[in-house]
């Protein structure tokens, strides 16, 4: 059984430019979450995605986006790069008709702006 | 303000030697409390989900306790490979995921 998986594993990027990442969900869910974490710091929701629409958004900026495919992996966009949003993004998935509010975490992309 | 505070930052412990990780909390309308343990640079890895005080979930070495107010992580007789980094988080209106800002345990052997 397939866990959630992302890529690219390290991205190294400079103020002002665009990333994009991606992800996979665990086999069998639905609903792909973001988070961001900072070092030393617990993850922050970014955003989430459920049939390929954003269904709940967290406290950042319009310069992070995200899209949802029908094959319900996803992609986190960041446009104009700051060096604040270095950090370990994580991509986490669930079912959303499970029973309870389980999500299942990703290796993570550990992105540095320099 | 829903929140979410995790105690001590740090803890120190030898083979064995058994203690326990707060996790405080306020929220109105708790919908789930969740444990998940963090290796340094890898995912947060998935393991309890409490709903109700009284509560309790067991899996090896560790118990996951609620109340209406805190949570508890037990680690009984650990061992080096428990050694990572102990997060808490409860779900807020939808599925959003609030994290505190986790427990570093070492264990020594």
């Amino acid at each position: 059984d397939a866990g959630v998986t992302q890529s690219p594993t390290h991205l190294i990027k400079t103020r002002g430019q665009q990333v994009t990442l991606r992800c996979s969900p665990k086999s069998g869910h639905d609903t792909v979450s973001w988070y961001q974490q900072a070092l030393g710091q617990g993850p922050q929701f970014i955003f989430q995605y459920y049939e390929e629409e954003e269904r709940q958004r967290g406290n950042f900026p319009d310069r992070f986006s995200g899209h949802q495919f029908p094959n319900y992996s996803s992609e986190l966009n960041v446009n104009a790069l700051l060096l604040g949003d270095s950090a370990l993004y994580l991509c986490a998935s669930r079912v959303v008709a499970a029973p309870g509010y389980e999500q299942y975490f990703g290796p993570g992309t550990r992105l540095t702006v320099t | 303000e829903d929140q979410v505070t995790q105690s001590p930052e740090a803890l120190r412990l030898q083979e064995g030697e058994s203690s326990s990780l707060n996790c405080s909390y306020t929220v109105s309308g708790l919908r789930g409390l969740f444990w998940y343990r963090q290796d340094p640079g890898k995912g947060p890895e998935f393991l309890f989900t409490l709903y109700s005080a009284g509560e309790e979930k067991e899996k090896e070495r560790l118990k996951a306790t609620l109340t209406k107010k805190e949570s508890f992580l037990h680690i009984t007789a650990p061992k080096p490979e428990d050694s990572a980094t102990y997060l808490c988080a409860f779900n807020q209106a939808g599925t959003a995921l609030i994290f505190g800002k986790g427990t570093t345990l070492s264990v020594s052997s």
